[in-house]
């Protein structure tokens, strides 16, 4: 079946570590999202990619870092220079030109201890 | 930027009754869609609706884009319709598409 698999599904870091979340899609989406969401909150924006090797920034894009080598994956590193990391991440992928069709993983819940 | 308010934030209801839930945006947009994200955190797309009135079940939506505002109906709620309800809407920049999404509506099903 197709999907988006995100990993880990957990995920606890120390103060001051960089660490990098996973996202993989077999949809043959061309675009791919990164949100962070806070408790009570909706979602925001991190990165987005349009296509392999281009990526445009979000809404709350300092603090992290994304890349675009293959279609398939779109990972996210979250860095030391992200003051509140402590959320739960999800990736999204959608077809090109089109306004519907969003799939979003089941994202990974980060804690930093 | 686009802004998306949604109302009410929190909403508890009893099992089989009926709820609306209202999504405003403050500006003119051609694309608008409702997500349910159950309490594991999973996103399921519901419906995307520009325009018009859309039904899936004891589901339905209706946007009025020339109003600025879409509403979703649950009708004889059941307690698997908890979770949260995002509105989005789809903004196009230089950069390609992206969706702004409210802050969603809380809903608890009860027996």
């Amino acid at each position: 079946d197709g999907g988006i698999t995100q990993s880990p599904k957990y995920l606890f870091r120390k103060e001051g570590q960089n660490v990098t979340l996973s996202c993989e899609q077999n949809l043959n989406h061309d675009a791919m999202y990164w949100y962070r969401q806070d408790p009570g909150q909706g979602l925001r924006l991190i990165y987005y990619s349009q296509i392999v090797n281009d990526f445009q920034k979000g809404d709350i894009a300092e603090g992290y870092s994304v890349s675009r080598e293959k279609k398939e994956s779109f990972p996210l590193t979250v860095t030391s220079a992200q003051k509140n990391p402590t959320a739960f991440y999800l990736c999204a992928s959608s077809p090109t030109g089109r306004g519907d069709g969003y799939t979003f993983g089941s994202g990974t819940r980060l804690t930093v201890v | 930027g686009i802004q998306v308010e949604q109302s009410p934030p929190d909403l508890i209801l009893q099992e089989g009754a009926n709820s609306t839930l209202r999504c405003n945006f403050s500006d003119s947009v051609n694309n608008l869609q409702w997500f349910h994200q159950n309490p594991w955190g999973q996103l399921i797309n519901l419906f995307y609706i520009p325009s018009g009135t859309k039904q899936n079940g004891r589901l339905s939506a209706t946007t009025v884009a020339t109003e600025r505002y879409s509403l979703l109906y649950i009708s004889s709620s059941q307690t698997t319709d908890s979770g949260v309800y995002f509105c989005a809407v789809l903004q196009t920049t230089g950069g390609g598409n992206k969706l702004t999404f409210g802050t969603g509506t809380q809903l608890k099903v009860e027996l």
